[in-house]
């Protein structure tokens, strides 16, 4: 059975300060994605990772693959209160029936000023 | 384009009572998923709808959830009768067909069973 594991679960950082979150998955994927939810909203896909060495950036916020190593980060740089919210990596295997998704617990991060 | 929706928002109903969640996919998309996020842990995955097949009931709890997709079209989940255990965040998504295609996720119904 796949397993995905996140960590840190909660994290409060102050603004301008950077930090990783970790996601560490049990076997073999076709794609790592991570999302961000704001309170009552949809999960807003930010970074879909295909490959070993796939590192995609947007903004204050980088994300990383190591297949070999079954782990991705999710890096903050300087964070802003923007950036509060709920952050979930999710693993897919696709079939021939297409993927469902496997989630971390999420990670809480609350920017502080 | 509309993205998923969801029906209702929240629903705060009594153990024993009836539930019925909708979830709408966005148009044309064949694959329809729900999952569930119960006391703050990971999302996990309940089933799968190929248009309206269950393709995968796998992660269904118990036989009081009933999930249907007539027609291929929205989805309902029923909850019957409801137990304090199913509290939680109730997701819906849907994808394009078969192959690799992102999921698009509703904005979940929020349960509360007391």
């Amino acid at each position: 059975e796949l397993k995905v594991e996140q960590n840190p679960l909660f994290l409060s950082m102050q603004e301008g300060k950077n930090y990783t979150i970790y996601c560490n998955y049990s076997t073999t994927s076709d794609r790592l994605y991570w999302y961000r939810q704001d309170p009552g909203k949809s999960l807003e896909s930010l970074f879909v990772l295909l490959s070993n060495g796939a590192v995609k950036q947007e903004g204050r916020l980088m994300a990383s693959l190591d297949t070999k190593a079954r782990l991705s980060t999710l890096h903050i740089t300087a964070a802003v209160h923007d950036l509060s919210a709920t952050y979930f990596c999710a693993v897919v295997f696709y079939n021939t029936n297409a993927g469902k998704s496997t989630f971390g617990d999420g990670t809480t991060l609350t920017v502080k000023p | 384009e509309a993205g998923v929706t969801q029906f209702p928002s929240h629903s705060v109903i009594e153990k024993g009572q009836t539930v019925t969640l909708r979830c709408d996919p966005i148009s044309g998309h064949d694959n329809l998923y729900w999952y569930r996020r119960v006391m703050g842990k990971e999302i996990k995955f309940l089933l799968h709808f190929v248009k309206e097949s269950k393709q995968d009931e796998s992660g269904m709890p118990n036989n009081r959830f009933l999930a249907e997709r007539t027609g291929g079209t929205y989805s309902t989940l029923k909850v019957q009768p409801a137990e304090l255990e199913d509290s939680g965040v109730y997701f819906c998504a849907s994808s394009q067909g078969r192959g690799a295609y992102e999921q698009y996720f509703g904005p979940g119904t929020r349960l509360t069973v007391t």
